[in-house]
């Protein structure tokens, strides 16, 4: 596509329900990142996939949160057992080239706006 | 420590003005640097990259001191248009190699 996109653009949910975030990133972008941003700060990192392959996970807080990018194109961000903690925009973003390029640019999507009850 | 430290603001000026922010980070083997904007409640847009030797982009200077692990960016004559929070960017070395954003300084420019 165009552009990098995000669904659901938001999420209400109550704590201890199972959550899905979806990212499109844009046609052909090998490289997919997922990002956390609250309120008043960066976005932080979560996971870096290159191709079908989580190639960093380092970023993911706890064995509730998951990712997956079974066809090297759509990826899922799963969180289970929602915390009011998780609270925050999910950013993804892709890029043509990979992490281990030092002009990676990263095109963001909209993000998904999570809020635990 | 964080890795990338950014004064937070707000900082609020008129048109027209000169405006300058800064940003330090802890890894002294990072590789590569950009500033960021990010506008209210959208997501992050790349601003520019950061070279060793500055450079600039229209309004904007962009420079980078590896000895002290400092980055800077200028923006010269103040846009309405430029009010955002811009977020300075460092990319790791090794096996870190993701982007590590810093808090984000805001900005607003006043008519």
């Amino acid at each position: 596509g165009a552009g990098v996109s995000q669904t659901p653009s938001n999420k209400v949910t109550e704590k201890g329900k199972y959550v899905e975030l979806r990212c499109d990133p844009i046609s052909g972008h090998t490289a997919l990142y997922w990002y956390r941003q609250s309120l008043g700060q960066g976005p932080e990192f979560l996971i870096y996939f290159q191709g079908t392959g989580a190639a960093d996970d380092s970023g993911l807080p706890n064995d509730r949160f998951f990712a997956v990018r079974p066809e090297g194109s759509v990826s899922t961000l799963k969180i289970q057992r929602t915390e009011r903690g998780d609270s925050a925009v999910y950013l993804c973003a892709s890029s043509s080239t990979g992490a281990n390029s030092g002009a990676n640019v990263l095109t963001f999507g909209a993000g998904s706006r999570l809020t635990v009850l | 420590r964080k890795e990338v430290e950014q004064d937070p603001g707000p900082f609020n000026v008129p048109e027209g003005a000169t405006v300058a922010f800064n940003c330090t980070y802890s890894n002294s083997a990072s590789q590569s640097f950009f500033w960021y904007r990010q506008d209210c409640r959208k997501e992050p847009k790349l601003l520019m990259s950061v070279y060793s030797s500055g450079n600039e982009d229209g309004r904007f200077t962009a420079q980078l001191n590896r000895a002290s692990q400092y980055i800077s960016l200028l923006i010269r004559d103040s846009k309405l248009s430029d009010s955002a929070t811009y977020l300075c960017v460092v990319k790791g070395a090794g096996s870190a190699r993701q982007l590590t954003f810093g808090s984000g300084t805001q900005l607003t420019v006043l008519p």
